[in-house]
């Protein structure tokens, strides 16, 4: 079974600029999401898709990013336009639509990230 | 303000020890805890996990315990191999409350030494 894909790896834009990344979950995850570690810091949490709703988005930064997941499928990301203070790593995430409390887990399948540099 | 600290960022430890990570937290009410572990280049792989009913979930080497009127979590690797070697970071979530986000620390970074 194919893992959490992202694309691209790198990315290094100017200030200004626009970049949009893309996230493609485990096929049958209705749950996405996307998280960005700063240099160093934690993984912060931007937003949570259940299939193509928005689910909660109280981590977005302010209206420069936004995050799309037409059909309920894959998903993009957009910063535009992008600051310096928006470099990191951005990762994307998904899990299945249920709690499995009995198996005491609901894990979160994350992708390799998208290491965003802003010049 | 966070609510998961992970105070320690770097842990060495001689191959076949017991590695000890730690974890605390602030908010009452994460009823569900997990840690990942974290390759370079590589995204946050799951560990092992632990809801709030329980005080220990064991999982061949890795044993989480969780205290909760210390509002405190560790992970326990014994015996710790050099393939252990990596970020752990504990995460934590309110999923009683309708949200399903992650809330991580900022991560400890363990050497196993062969």
């Amino acid at each position: 079974e194919a893992g959490v894909t992202q694309f691209p790896s790198h990315s290094v834009i100017e200030k200004g600029q626009t970049v949009t990344l893309r996230c493609d979950p485990i096929s049958g995850h209705d749950n996405l999401y996307w998280y960005r570690r700063v240099m160093g810091k934690e993984i912060k949490f931007l937003l949570h898709f259940v299939k193509e709703s928005k689910q909660d988005e109280s981590g977005m930064p302010n209206n420069r990013f936004l995050a799309e997941r037409t059909g309920g499928t894959y998903s993009t990301l957009k910063v535009q336009p992008a600051e310096l203070e928006d470099s990191g790593v951005y990762f994307c995430a998904s899990s299945q639509d249920y709690w499995d409390r009995a198996s005491d887990y609901n894990e979160q399948f994350f992708g390799p990230g998208t290491r965003l540099t802003v010049l | 303000d966070q609510q998961v600290k992970q105070n320690s960022p770097s842990l060495s430890v001689q191959e076949g020890r017991i590695s000890i990570l730690n974890c605390d937290y602030t908010n009452s009410m994460f009823d569900y805890f997990l840690w990942y572990k974290k390759y370079p280049a590589e995204g946050p792989t799951f560990l092992i996990s632990i809801s709030s009913i329980k005080d220990k979930n064991e999982d061949g080497r890795f044993t989480v315990f969780l205290n909760k009127s210390a509002k405190h979590l560790s992970l326990h690797i014994v015996p710790s191999q050099p393939g252990d070697s990596a970020v752990y970071f504990c995460a934590a979530s309110a999923d009683s409350s309708g949200t399903y986000k992650y809330i991580f620390g900022t991560g400890t970074r363990l050497k196993v030494l062969a």
